[in-house]
C-alpha cells in the first residue's frame, strides 16, 4: 500500500516556465513533508520541506504547498532551468514512534531548451 | 565534514555470494538509515540505528540481510546468499537528532549498487 504517490513518472517543462510537481499522500498522521531530488549515480538531496501545521514553504525558486483537507501537496519551480532536471521524491514522516520517512516513486522532470 | 559516505559503489557479484556494504554516517549523527532503490520506485526503508542500537526493520529485511552498526559510528549491510532480487541501489542516510523537523533532514550518501547476475 503506497502512503505517499506520486502518479507522473516523468514531466516536461520548457526552461524558464513553472515546473509544479504533484504529490498525493493516505496517512493522515503525517506531519512533515519533503522533496527530495537526484541525479544519477548520486544519492537524493534534500530540497525543502513542510510542516503540517503550514500551508506554504518558500526558499528561492522553490515553493511546497500544502492542502491538508485533500491530503495534497505540490513543487513548484520558477522559473526553471536545466540543472532542475533530475528526479524529484515527494516524502513524509509522521510525528515519534513512527521515526522513518517513506518515499513516493518520484517524478523524472525534463528541463527542455 | 565531508557527508555520508558508502563503500563500495558498485558491486557486482554471482547469485548465493554474500556482500555487506559499509556506510560512515556524518560525525555525531546519532541515527543512521539503510533504505534500498530500486528501479522505478523511490526509496524504500530497510532499517535503521540510534547510535549502536537497530531500533526498527522493515518486513523488507529478510533473515538473509543483517546490519550492524557496533561503536554507534560506522554501519555495515550485509546480504547472505544473494538473489538476483537483491539487485539494487543501497542508500544510507543520516540524520542529527531524534525526528524530523527544521534542519533535521536526512542526508544520504551516493549509494551503493548491487548487480545480482
Amino acid at each position: 500500500d503506497q502512503q505517499v504517490k506520486q502518479n507522473s513518472p516523468s514531466l516536461s517543462v520548457q526552461e524558464g516556465r513553472i515546473s509544479i510537481l504533484n504529490c498525493d499522500y493516505t496517512n493522515s498522521m503525517f506531519d512533515y513533508f519533503l522533496w527530495y531530488k537526484k541525479y544519477p549515480a548520486e544519492g537524493p538531496t534534500f530540497l525543502i520541506s513542510i510542516s503540517s501545521i503550514k500551508d506554504k514553504n518558500e526558499d528561492g525558486r522553490f515553493t511546497v504547498f500544502l492542502n491538508k483537507s485533500a491530503k495534497h501537496l505540490s513543487l513548484h519551480i520558477v522559473p526553471s532551468q536545466p540543472g532542475d532536471s533530475a528526479v524529484y521524491f515527494c516524502a513524509a514522516s509522521a510525528p515519534r514512534g513512527d521515526d522513518k520517512i517513506i518515499f513516493g516513486k518520484g517524478t523524472r522532470l525534463h528541463i527542455l531548451p | 565534514d565531508t557527508g555520508v559516505s558508502q563503500d563500495p559503489r558498485h558491486k557486482i557479484t554471482k547469485r548465493g555470494q554474500n556482500v555487506t556494504f559499509r556506510c560512515d554516517p556524518i560525525s555525531e549523527h546519532n541515527r543512521l538509515y539503510w533504505y534500498r532503490q530500486t528501479l522505478g520506485q523511490g526509496p524504500e526503508f530497510l532499517t535503521y540505528f540510534q547510535n549502536e542500537a537497530q531500533l526498527e526493520k522493515s518486513r523488507l529485511l529478510s533473515d538473509r540481510f543483517s546490519a550492524e552498526r557496533p561503536k554507534g559510528s560506522f554501519s555495515t549491510l550485509e546480504i547472505q546468499r544473494t538473489e538476483q532480487g537483491d539487485s539494487a541501489m543501497y542508500l544510507c542516510a543520516s540524520i542529527p537528532g531524534f525526528s524530523f523537523s527544521g534542519a533535521n533532514v536526512l542526508t544520504f550518501g551516493a549509494g551503493s549498487r548491487l548487480t545480482v547476475l
